[in-house]
């Protein structure tokens, strides 16, 4: 099946500095790129739908200024996690489906990026 | 958003069938019922979909009823690799829609 990786697969960060994480798409293009975060004990949370060239669509509660997306290429989105804080620390998934038409399109997901704001 | 109901938790034991309930009666019409789980530390992974047959893979059988308002994951021979947060989720086949986790079966596994 289709692979999505992300990078890093985990990082640990001072307060108040930015992360980046990487989500890309080995071997299939992706229109739309999805981003989740899932904190201890609980289910994974859509944060933002993100399209190809295009500004991301965010979920009610979460801060756009906060979570910047990049969503540059059909293979490649980014998520920067900005001035982070102890609470900002969890779990990062990223995601995308494929665009077959009269096809099934698997959601994809991507291993995780776990971020620890110390 | 379709709603769905799923036991908090089930535990079975080895080489025994699993069946894992979902109850989804606000289901539209054009959205398929989709299982995915997720193991401890790991992204979500895919398990299998449905429509409105009731459909075979390697890994698992989906049984869906008639109405489409429930389903039933069944993994035939549980292993201890199995013991994971299996998630039912109604959802169309649009490219563009993102899944959304409920809460999920967390299934456990005994040798």
């Amino acid at each position: 099946g289709a692979v999505v990786s992300q990078h890093p697969s985990r990082v640990i960060c001072k307060s108040g500095t930015s992360v980046k994480i990487e989500c890309r798409s080995l071997d299939f293009q992706a229109t739309t790129m999805f981003w989740y975060r899932q904190f201890p004990k609980q289910s994974l949370m859509l944060m933002a739908t993100s399209n190809e060239g295009s500004k991301a669509t965010y979920e009610q509660g979460v801060e756009k200024d906060k979570f910047l997306i990049n969503h540059a290429s059909l293979t490649l989105s980014t998520l920067t996690v900005t001035s982070a804080h102890p609470e900002d620390s969890s779990f990062y998934i990223c995601s995308a489906r494929t665009g077959q038409i009269d096809s099934y399109n698997e959601q994809f997901f991507g291993p995780g990026t776990r971020l620890t704001v110390l | 958003d379709a709603k769905t109901t799923q036991p908090n938790s089930m535990e079975s034991n080895e080489e025994e069938p699993v069946h894992l309930p979902c109850n989804h009666s606000t289901i539209s019409g054009t959205d398929y019922i989709h299982w995915y789980r997720q193991l401890p530390s790991q992204g979500p992974e895919y398990v299998i979909h449905g429509l409105t047959s009731n459909v075979n893979n390697r890994m698992a059988s989906l049984a869906i009823a008639e109405d489409r308002k429930s389903s039933t994951l069944i993994l035939h021979r549980a292993t201890l690799r199995d013991a994971a947060v299996y998630y039912c989720i109604p959802l169309s086949n649009q490219a563009g829609t993102a899944l959304i986790f409920g809460k999920g079966t967390t299934l456990s596994v005994s040798s």
